[in-house]
């Protein structure tokens, strides 16, 4: 696709149920990256993609939350038994390889809210 | 861990005043970029610096990258209201991993 798409764009849940994540990189774009932003704060790093594998997942802050790419494209991000400090914006980036050369780009995000 | 500080945190202006956000990392960077997220949206890569004192321009933005690469600057000369958001820079330590580590961010408000 032309740009990085995120859906869905906003997710209300119930504290305690599950959740589902979906980034679909920009076409041919082999490393992929999932950060989250909580409200006026920086970008938290989650896991980084390679292809399929993830040789870094050292952002990601629970066992609740996993993550899995398909196809090298689309990514799915699962956080388990929701808890209201997990209500962010869960931004997903993009790159051409592992982005030594060239900058990320960003989907629109996921703004999810835990109530 | 790995932290990039930025400074400051926020800055108001008048348009036409000049702006510059600084960055600075405790240990050596690979290179580092710099991203603009307006309000409400999200960020977009506007540049990235690799080698030591290096220095580009956009048209009024200025980058600069420290000659020790532990330090970083946006400048940005005679702000207009579209300058308005906040700019994040985001460092890369090298190694097996390719994430970015992103900055605190400078939040710029420009009065008209």
């Amino acid at each position: 696709g032309a740009g990085v798409s995120q859906s869905p764009s906003n997710k209300v849940t119930e504290k305690g149920k599950d959740v589902e994540l979906r980034c679909d990189p920009i076409s041919g774009h082999t490393a992929l990256y999932w950060y989250r932003q909580s409200l006026g704060q920086g970008l938290e790093f989650l896991i980084y993609f390679q292809g399929n594998s993830a040789p870094d997942k050292s952002g990601l802050p629970s066992d609740r939350f996993s993550a899995e790419r398909t196809g090298g494209s689309v990514s799915t991000l699962t956080i388990q038994r929701t808890q209201q400090e997990d209500s962010a914006v869960y931004l997903c980036a993009s790159s051409s390889r592992g982005g030594g050369t060239y900058g990320y780009t960003f989907g629109s995000g996921t703004r999810l809210t835990v109530v | 861990g790995q932290q990039v500080m930025q400074i400051p945190q926020y800055q108001h202006v008048q348009e036409g005043e000049d702006f510059t956000t600084y960055c600075n990392s405790s240990t050596t960077l690979s290179n580092i970029q710099w991203y603009k997220q307006r309000p409400g949206g999200h960020p977009v890569f506007l540049i990235q610096l690799v080698k030591s004192g290096e220095v580009k321009k956009q048209k009024r933005l200025t980058f600069q990258f420290g000659e020790a690469k532990k330090n970083s600057s946006l400048h940005i000369t005679a702000t207009q209201t579209t300058d308005v958001g906040t700019y994040f820079c985001a460092a890369r330590y090298g190694g097996a991993t390719n994430k970015l580590i992103f900055g605190t961010g400078t939040l710029l408000a420009v009065q008209p």
